[in-house]
């Protein structure tokens, strides 16, 4: 298994533009969300998603969109990139039930400028 | 509002001894898991230890201990035999099961020194 992949591992954006973040897991998980990491700083939910065509809204969604077709990929789409996004993006995932078994990506460095 | 708080943000320790890293939180929840996180400079979170709320025995993994404190909301992690390995940032976290999200708190950069 690969577990969980996120695609690329650095972008740089200038503010306005947009781009998506790619997000897949292997290992058939219900759940997979979206956290943002900023310097100094625990990780924050963006985005979560309990299953295939269900998605919701974590601690801080605004300037981001997701939507999950199908159980392997979650993207999360930034729509017009502000300075204020730079960040690391990390994707998680974990099976229904399983509370104690969060599998992390690599992260995504972002920055706008 | 679920809380996790660390209080120490950076610390330091000699190689061969033992350091502990505190974390408190708040939540009116009754069942809840606690984590705790490493994330070296690769930037990959690797989970460290895990508690269920639940569980009166405090959770060991190796040379990683948990002290768990549920009537104080206390979550600290004791590393004995510190490594040089072990130099990274490490973040408590906690989950219930309502709310489907891990709440970070704010890490504690840890150096092991030669």
């Amino acid at each position: 298994n690969a577990g969980v992949t996120q695609t690329p591992k650095f972008q740089v954006l200038k503010t306005g533009q947009s781009m998506t973040l790619q997000c897949a897991q292997d290992m058939n998980h219900e759940y997979m969300s979206w956290y943002r990491q900023d310097p100094g700083m625990g990780l924050r939910l963006i985005h979560y998603s309990v299953g295939a065509g269900i998605t919701d809204q974590g601690e801080v969604p605004n300037g981001y969109n997701v939507s999950r077709s199908t159980t392997e990929d979650f993207p999360l789409r930034l729509l017009s990139a502000a300075p204020s996004q730079t960040s690391v993006y990390f994707c998680a995932s974990r099976r229904a039930g399983r509370f104690y078994e969060q599998y992390f990506g690599p992260g995504t460095r972002l920055t706008v400028t | 509002a679920q809380t996790v708080t660390q209080s120490q943000p950076e610390m330091s320790v000699q190689e061969a001894e033992t350091v502990t890293l505190s974390c408190t939180y708040d939540t009116s929840e009754n069942n809840y898991y606690l984590f705790w996180y490493k994330q070296p400079p690769s930037r990959q979170m690797i989970l460290v230890i895990r508690q269920e709320a639940y569980k009166q025995q405090n959770a060991t993994e190796n040379r990683f201990s948990v002290n768990f404190q549920k009537a104080a909301k206390s979550f600290s992690l004791k590393i004995s035999d510190s490594q040089l390995g072990d130099t990274a940032m490490y973040f408590c976290a906690f989950l219930t099961p309502a709310r489907n999200m891990l709440t970070f708190g704010g890490g504690t950069r840890l150096m092991v020194k030669p």
